[in-house]
């Protein structure tokens, strides 16, 4: 166990709609990142937190925000979800910065049908 | 850009026998980091290893071992005496020290199958 959860742990939704995706890092964390895994992109990082604050962006759609609240846990939002949104998505945690590994939770596996 | 190339996409071996995992890494950085993580076929990724770009040291954990080398810009992992519990897809990752750019790069995985 990482320390790292994430809710819900499966998410079945048509196109069109959206969902929030839920994270709350280890203990102590004050980094929070987004990854997608997908069959065809792999691991890709969408987004990064620090401390309530963005920090860096990789390739996230538009339809995608995230945002950092005081207590640290992190919410993704996909809207107008389309079938190419179907992935796995990850939270993952660290102390600083990307020089600390980072701990990942166990992921939401996201069905767009 | 970095990247992180992990050439072999499905490796087999039988328990018991050695394998190794190979990794070759681009950057521009002279710092940067490098890991390894296990994920294994209940989806989880397990960190697993870093090192930094200024530390060529071998590491031994266990029946794990990792040989890094800048002027091949190589991080392998060895396991030794492999075992079933071994069988998942293990990806490295690279992180450059700049500021606002802390992600990790993945490489595309290696599936290894330990055959009992």
């Amino acid at each position: 166990d990482s320390g790292v959860t994430q809710t819900p742990k499966h998410l079945i939704t048509a196109t069109g709609q959206r969902v929030t995706l839920r994270c709350s890092p280890r203990s102590g964390d004050l980094s929070v990142y987004w990854y997608q895994q997908s069959l065809d992109q792999g691991l890709q990082f969408l987004i990064q937190y620090y401390n309530g604050e963005e920090r860096a962006k990789g390739n996230i759609l538009e339809r995608f925000s995230a945002q950092q609240f005081p207590d640290l846990h992190s919410e993704l939002n996909l809207s107008s979800l389309e079938l190419g949104d179907s992935a796995l998505y990850f939270c993952a945690s660290s102390v600083v910065g990307g020089s600390n590994e980072q701990y990942f939770g166990p992921g939401t596996r996201l069905t767009v049908t | 850009a970095q990247k992180v190339t992990q050439a072999q996409t499905e490796i087999s071996v039988v328990e018991k026998e050695d394998v190794t995992l190979d990794c070759v890494y681009e950057t521009r950085d002279t710092t940067y980091y490098l890991f390894w993580y296990k994920q294994p076929p209940s989806g989880e990724l397990v960190f697993l290893i870093r090192r930094n770009s200024f530390d060529e040291q071998n590491e031994i954990s266990g029946r794990y071992s990792w040989n890094f080398q800048k002027s091949t810009s190589s991080f392998n992992f060895t396991i030794t005496a492999s075992q079933v519990v071994d069988s998942a897809v293990y990806f490295c990752a690279l992180s450059e020290r700049l500021f606002g750019n802390e992600k990790l790069t993945f490489g595309t995985g290696t599936r290894l199958t330990i055959i009992p």
